[in-house]
This record gives C-alpha cells, structure tokens and sequence, in this order.
C-alpha cells in the first residue's frame, strides 16, 4: 500500500537554529496536511494545501513557520528559529482532495531543540 | 476546538470485544463521526467513519445512537496489537473539512 513518506525520522537542533521537514504524499493526493503533536496531546492542524495553495493556515505560527507546496506534490515545513517550545512530532497527511474522508498519515518527524 | 468526549484511558482483555465509547452531544446533521487510531511512535491510521448509521468494516465496527449525541467504536476481537490511543473526532462534510484531533482514549489490551 502506497505511503506518506516524511524525512528526517528524528532532528535534534540547537535553539535559534532553522530546521526542514519533508513531506511526499501519496501519489495523485490533491490534500496536504502539516500536523503538529505533543506528547500527550492530539495532532493540531498547522497547514493545509489544496494542490499548490494554501487552504488554511491559521493555526500556524507565522512568524517562525513556513511551509510551502510549490509543484502541488511534495511540501517543506520551515521552522526559523527554533524555540524550546518547538520541541514535538510533527506529521504530515494526505487525501485524494479535501472532501475526501480518509487522511493517511506519515510516520513523522521528532524534533528536539535544545 | 474538539467537540467530542472521550474517556482517558481503557482496557480489555485479548480476544474479547473492546467498546470504545464517545460523547457527541453537540454534533449538527451534516458532521460525521470519524475514528483514528495512533499506535506508538506512528502517525495516526484512518478506522471508520458514520454519519447516522451503523457502519462496519474490516477493522471496527461504528454504533451511532439514534439522536446521534454518541457512539461506540467497537474492536470485535481485540489484539495487543489494538493498544494505541483511539481518536473519536466530528467533522463536517461541507468546506470545513479540518480533522481537529482530541486527546483521545488510551487502549491498553492485556494479554
């Protein structure tokens, strides 16, 4: 079965430092999702995109965060600069569009800062 | 914010039926019921989802109560593979179709 795959699996970066996450979703998935989850809690919506553009994005920080989709396939999540409070998995997802039901999620990517 | 209530953490044997219960009260006609699951270290995985009636697939089966305001994931022979935490989450099927996860409930299948 077809895969989210997301890189780095685990990054451990300094505080004030810029880190990248990687996200391909499934082939032909128009939907693409940032989630952020800390330990003991939920995943939380940080972005979402419709092909290349972004659908919704008010619960990511702006100030800090990045995130882009540029050929409406793979995506980059930018965190500069890392804070201590950064520190949590950060998944990505996807779905044929953005009505459909099913979200298949990556494994994630674990940051530290430190 | 999450609409939905959901016990912190549960058990049950291997082999039985695990019943995973969920509180809905204020889900509006056109939200479905959506369940997922996250086992350790893994991105969450998609189980099934309802909106008024009974639904069941290869992995679950979904109990919608008639006025809607709960419902019950039910894990018919459950495996310590099952033990993950269990996401029970209202969403809507207009264009508002954002998927805002709760704390979920901890499953823990004893051997």
């Amino acid at each position: 079965e077809a895969e989210v795959a997301q890189s780095p699996r685990y990054k451990i970066t300094e505080k004030s430092q810029a880190v990248a996450f990687w996200c391909d979703p499934i082939s032909g998935h128009a939907t693409l999702y940032w989630y952020r989850q800390i330990l003991g809690q939920g995943p939380e919506l940080l972005v979402q995109f419709q092909d290349e553009s972004v659908v919704d994005d008010s619960q990511l920080p702006k100030d800090r965060f990045s995130a882009e989709r540029l050929k409406g396939v793979d995506s980059t999540l930018k965190i500069q600069p890392a804070e201590l409070g950064d520190s949590a998995m950060y998944l990505c997802a996807s779905s044929l569009d953005s009505a459909n039901e099913k979200l298949f999620f990556g494994s994630g990517t674990q940051l530290s800062v430190l | 914010d999450a609409k939905t209530t959901q016990p912190t953490s549960m058990d049950c044997a291997e082999g039985r039926a695990a019943n995973l219960p969920c509180n809905h009260s204020t889900i509006s006609g056109n939200e479905y019921v959506y369940w997922y699951r996250q086992i350790h270290s893994q991105g969450p995985q998609y189980i099934i989802h309802g909106l008024k009636n009974n639904e069941t697939n290869e992995m679950a089966s979904l109990i919608i109560t008639e006025d809607r305001k709960s419902s019950t994931l039910i894990l018919p022979h459950a495996t310590l593979r099952d033990t993950a935490v269990y996401y029970c989450i209202v969403r809507g099927a207009d264009s508002s179709y954002k998927l805002i996860f709760g704390s979920g409930t901890r499953l823990l299948v004893r051997p």
